[in-house]
């Protein structure tokens, strides 16, 4: 299994500008999550997904949109980039919040620059 | 909202010596998690805490459920520099599927 995968891997973009991260698992997880992580400010959560066809706010949506349209994937979509975002997004996913199954497990990370 | 406290920001130790972090809160959690997170690379699932009171050891780590549920505690024994990294102490409160991730703490092993 490859786990959580993300593409790309960096990318440059300049202000205004729009692009779309792509998150895949092979766990058969329902839960997906998309996160940020600047210096000093840990991980914070975008958006997340509690099953296909559904999507959730987070702690820090604005200037981002999602989606999920299979189950395996997860999609993260800037439409006008700003320099504010900046960062290390993380794709996480996990099974499902019943039981003991909360564990989330992370992507690789995806490193954009806005100039 | 929650909030998860890890402190200090950064830790230097010894090759050889142990070293305990700890996490807290002042809102209970359901569930702990600790992440260990490589530079470049995402954050790495240790341990898993769902009990109060619950200790669970993976190899040299050991961590603990606090018994009021706002705090755990992770310890590592005999450090080794691979042992480097960014650690992160997690939290689950209710039926919410979200995380409450603290801000980490940045670990260096000196050889």
């Amino acid at each position: 299994n490859a786990g959580v995968t993300q593409t790309p891997k960096f990318r440059v973009l300049k202000t205004g500008q729009s692009m779309t991260l792509l998150c895949a698992q092979d766990m058969n997880h329902e839960y997906m999550y998309w996160y940020r992580q600047d210096p000093g400010m840990g991980l914070r959560l975008i958006h997340y997904s509690v099953g296909e066809g559904t999507t959730a706010k987070g702690e820090v949506p604005d200037g981002y949109n999602v989606s999920r349209l299979k189950k395996q994937n997860f999609l993260l979509g800037l439409e006008s980039a700003a320099p504010s975002q900046t960062s290390v997004y993380f794709c996480a996913s996990s099974y499902s919040p019943q039981g003991r199954n909360y564990e989330q497990y992370f992507g690789p990370g995806t490193r954009l620059t806005v100039t | 909202g929650q909030q998860l406290n890890q402190s200090p920001q950064s830790m230097f130790i010894q090759e050889g010596e142990d070293v305990s972090m700890n996490c807290t809160s002042s809102s209970i959690f359901n569930t702990w998690l600790w992440y260990k997170q490589d530079p470049g690379e995402g954050p790495v699932l240790l341990i898993a805490l769902y009990k109060a009171g619950e200790l669970t050891s993976n190899g040299r780590l050991t961590a603990q459920f606090g018994i009021t549920r706002k705090d755990s505690f992770l310890n590592i024994s005999a450090s080794i520099p691979s042992d480097v990294g960014i650690y992160f102490c997690a939290g689950l409160s209710g039926a919410n599927s979200k995380l409450t991730f603290g801000k980490g703490i940045t670990l260096s092993v000196r050889p």
